[in-house]
């Protein structure tokens, strides 16, 4: 039971690089989420999806590009990362095709930790 | 709004104490409920739900019931371990139509030997 995957699990860019971090889940979810969490602040919500060719913007969204070109697959993407982006951040999807969306619990992977020097 | 108040942490107590994790919420209608655990160096993991009011949800000693009449979803366990220790959070306010909650920081908790 893969659920949600995401790659990678850790790195350290320079200031300046820019990269991409997948989120993949094999729950046929319609929904995804990516969020950041810093410490004290909980997570916070930086783009979602709600089908496949659809993204739209959460709380955070300033210096986050994203794509979901196929249903499984979520995409975050820094063109040019900054130290304010050290974070860790998770990926998230919900709601399969049956009940009510907002019934449904969202299932997380296990995190990026990403550090920019 | 609707939105939803969970106690601030962190709490640490003794191995077999008795847990409370506060968590209240506004809302005109009656949202699903969540609470959700993180455990070191993972991501956050559904603890329990519940859908409705007077709905009981539980999971590894965990439990919580959805009170209409204080409008509260308290989290309870009667005799915590070690291994309990995490991060708790009942994410605030109801899912919209899209999925989303929102998140806290969560409230710590420390469980000692």
């Amino acid at each position: 039971n893969a659920g949600v995957t995401q790659t990678p699990k850790f790195r350290v860019l320079k200031t300046g690089q820019s990269m991409t971090l997948l989120c993949a889940q094999d729950m046929n979810h319609e929904y995804m989420y990516w969020y950041r969490q810093d410490p004290g602040m909980g997570l916070r919500l930086i783009h979602y999806s709600v089908g496949e060719g659809t993204t739209a913007k959460g709380e955070v969204p300033d210096g986050y590009n994203v794509s979901r070109l196929k249903k499984q697959n979520f995409l975050l993407g820094l063109e040019s990362a900054a130290p304010s982006q050290t974070s860790v951040y998770f990926c998230a999807s919900s709601y399969s095709r049956t009940g009510v969306p907002s019934n449904q619990p969202q299932h997380f992977g296990d995190g990026t930790r990403l550090s920019i020097l | 709004g609707d939105s939803v108040t969970q106690m601030e942490g962190p709490v640490t107590l003794s191995e077999e104490a008795f847990l409370t994790i506060n968590c209240t919420y506004t809302a005109t209608g009656y949202p699903s409920l969540f609470w959700y655990v993180q455990y070191p160096g993972e991501g956050l993991q559904l603890l329990l739900k519940a859908t409705k009011a007077d709905d009981k949800g539980s999971n590894k000693g965990f439990e919580a019931t959805y009170r209409k009449e204080t409008t509260s979803f308290h989290l309870e366990k009667g005799s915590v371990q070690v291994s309990d220790s995490a991060v708790y959070f009942c994410p605030s306010g109801p899912a919209d139509s899209w999925g989303k909650l929102q998140f806290g920081a969560g409230t710590q908790v420390v469980v000692t030997p």
